[in-house]
């Protein structure tokens, strides 16, 4: 099983300023990575797949990188309505297709 | 518009069973691959299993292998997840997605309690 690991548990920015998040592969799933965003008592919303393509309907502030087994989820510039739990999770070959354990952006 | 909506969710002693069910609209159920995911109480998601459109091939996570199985009736585009010997670790919001990966369109979740 492939172990998905997010950087770090919590992080707290204020509004206006830059956000990196990051999630680390166990090993090499190429670029077989979407990012989610929830917010509380809602389902999550897709945000990236492949690493680096935005999603339909997701803002350009909102942007995926990746470097080996290490990927990046950025927020150039956070809005109030972007303070929420994110999730990275991988998609290589066949399921299971495993999570991260979260990041939460908060003030 | 593609919708999902889950059902079936409740209260269950350990050791027990329930049904969960999507009723997917708004796009082609019997072509399309489908995912179980579940989150526990403030804890973070995990995929628990998926049912391919194409062969019915189905998958699972370690934990719940041989005791959940997934379905699917296609006259009713409808998604099941038969859950058996429920233990108080699967106590989650369980939703369903479309597609195997890359999930645009989610349920809202049916909340699963398992506890005596």
């Amino acid at each position: 099983e492939i172990v998905m690991t997010q950087s770090p548990a919590t992080l707290s920015v204020s509004p206006g300023e830059r956000a990196t998040l990051s999630c680390r592969a166990s090993r090499s799933i190429s670029t077989n990575l979407v990012w989610f965003q929830q917010k509380p008592g809602q389902a999550p919303r897709l945000l990236i797949y492949g690493a680096s393509t935005r999603a339909s309907g997701v803002p350009a502030r909102f942007s995926g990188s990746w470097s080996g087994t290490e990927f990046t989820l950025t927020i150039s510039s956070l809005q109030s309505e972007d303070f929420a739990v994110y999730y990275c999770q991988q998609y290589l070959d066949r399921p299971p297709f495993t999570f991260g354990q979260g990041t939460k952006l908060e003030i | 518009e593609v919708q999902l909506l889950e059902s079936g969710g409740g209260l269950v002693q350990p050791g027990g069973s329930l049904i969960l069910s999507c009723a997917a609209s708004g796009f082609s159920f019997a072509t399309s691959d489908m995912t179980w995911v579940r989150q526990a109480p403030g804890k973070g998601l995990e995929w628990v299993s998926g049912i391919s459109g194409r062969d019915d091939r189905t998958f699972y996570i370690d934990s719940v292998k041989g005791r959940f199985t997934v379905s699917r009736d296609n006259s009713k585009n409808t998604l099941y997840l038969h859950m058996k010997s429920l233990r108080a670790e699967d106590t989650a919001t369980y939703y369903c997605a479309k597609d195997l990966t890359q999930y645009v369109h989610w349920g809202q979740g049916t909340l699963v309690t398992v506890s005596s």
